[in-house]
């Protein structure tokens, strides 16, 4: 049974025209990630949710929003896509235990490619 | 920036041969995890080791974690064509958060 989703699979836009890749998980899980993977490159992460509680990585462009408006789903909205914004999304979650230290594994979705024209 | 970088960048070797990947961290960490990507597809978890390990075993892969050089290894034994990926080693320290290396592509030759 797949635990994170991630929809569309491949998604083109236009280069200015906003654009929302969407994510949900089966797994109940308190924290969802967002990655960008360019190509030949490791995944670099862009932010994540704790519950509703947003944060966002110091070097993550303001053309990147999230949301997430409910345990389930998370989307990642680009609000003015570049050229350079053409990579594999991926979505991850973790659950989080309240422990001394973090001793988490995410789980990935398969990723949403974008290509934009 | 606490990215781990790993080498070899690409290793390609035969069928039935052991790979070792490294990979090596700025500063303390939680856990080690390693992941799995063939091409263009997503990440797949493979294994995560404590601080306080020093090594695991899952099936065909093994991995050390040695804190004082904060450096890690990955080793598959007895490789398959199947195996052919880009592996990756990310360390995980304070809130959640993943840092990725920049991965090893692996080429076993059949």
């Amino acid at each position: 049974d797949a635990m994170v989703i991630q929809n569309p699979r491949y998604q083109v836009t236009q280069f200015g025209k906003p654009v929302t890749l969407s994510c949900s998980q089966t797994l109940n899980h308190n924290v969802m990630y967002w990655y960008q993977q360019k190509s030949s490159q490791a995944p670099k992460l862009l932010f994540h949710y704790y519950d509703k509680d947003f944060n966002n990585e110091a070097d993550t462009p303001d053309n990147f929003q999230s949301r997430r408006p409910n345990t389930s789903f998370c989307f990642l909205d680009i609000r003015s896509p570049g050229l350079g914004d053409a990579a594999m999304y991926l979505c991850a979650t973790s659950r989080d235990v309240l422990a001394e230290k973090y001793q988490e594994t995410q789980y990935f979705g398969p990723g949403t490619r974008l290509l934009v024209l | 920036s606490q990215q781990g970088e790993e080498d070899p960048q690409a290793l390609s070797i035969q069928e039935g041969e052991n790979a070792t990947m490294n990979c090596s961290y700025k500063t303390s960490i939680n856990n080690l995890q390693w992941y799995r990507q063939n091409s263009g597809r997503g990440l797949v978890h493979l294994i995560l080791i404590r601080s306080n390990e020093r090594e695991k075993h899952s099936g065909r892969l093994r991995v050390t974690l040695d804190t004082s050089k904060k450096s890690s290894s990955l080793l598959i034994t007895a490789s398959r064509a199947a195996d052919t990926a880009s592996y990756f080693c990310a360390a995980q320290s304070g809130a959640n958060n993943l840092f990725f290396g920049t991965g090893t592509r692996l080429t076993v030759i059949p």
